[in-house]
């Protein structure tokens, strides 16, 4: 079965310092990858995407960016955070349209809460 | 711009009671999807509708794709507790082969 881990699970930065959250998935291969951001009690907030190793689409320009090393990891980060940047970051993978079909359907992490001071 | 909306924001009943939750959109999707997710923790998902006018049950939620394929919803019967959480729906984007968008979501709230 495939599982997705995210960490650190809560992070709290001061402005300007720099920012890594990963994410990896296990038992699956060639996933799509997202990062969201949930801001409380609210709809989520697409940042990135990634179909493969090196592939990334910003959906929102801002201040972070997002790296795909390798086909099961995918990295969040920033070199200098701004209060703005607080919320729950939810990394999700779906099985690859292209490859197999389906409706990109999203299986979340457990998400990153961070607050930036 | 391709959009999704939810109704009620925000929803307080009392455990027993039946709620009806709505997604509505101005587009056509191809599948419509719905996830709830519980403070703190990543969204789940729960179904997902492809056939326009298409029904789907798990245990005490309905969930119903509208005959054009633009709207959806989901009604839960004798509400729990345990059926607390966000409700989000999410659909195909028109703009990408690989990425959904989502609603807000609709915050419930079951209580004892």
């Amino acid at each position: 079965s495939q599982t997705i881990h995210q960490w650190p699970a809560t992070l709290v930065q001061p402005v300007g310092s720099p920012l890594s959250l990963e994410c990896t998935v296990e038992g699956t291969s060639n996933p799509n990858l997202y990062w969201y951001r949930q801001a409380a009690g609210r709809g989520l907030q697409l940042l990135f995407y990634s179909v493969g190793i090196g592939q990334i689409s910003s959906e929102v320009p801002q201040n972070l960016s997002a790296s795909r090393p390798q086909d099961r990891q995918f990295i969040l980060s920033s070199k200098k955070l701004l209060l703005s940047d607080s919320g729950f970051y939810l990394c999700a993978w779906s099985v690859s349209l292209r490859l197999a079909g389906g409706h990109n359907e999203q299986f979340f992490g457990p998400g990153t809460r961070l607050t930036v001071l | 711009t391709q959009l999704l909306e939810q109704s009620p924001q925000f929803l307080s009943i009392q455990e027993g009671e039946n709620l009806t939750v709505y997604c509505n959109s101005s587009s056509v999707f191809s599948s419509l999807q719905w996830y709830r997710q519980e403070p703190g923790e990543g969204p789940v998902l729960l179904v997902t509708v492809v056939t326009g006018g298409e029904v789907k049950k798990l245990k005490r939620l309905t969930f119903q794709f509208g005959d054009a394929r633009k709207d959806s919803s989901l009604h839960i019967t004798a509400a729990q507790p345990g059926d607390t959480g966000l409700y989000l729906c999410a659909g195909d984007s028109k703009t990408s082969y690989d990425k959904v968008i989502f609603g807000p979501g609709t915050s419930l709230s079951v209580i004892p």
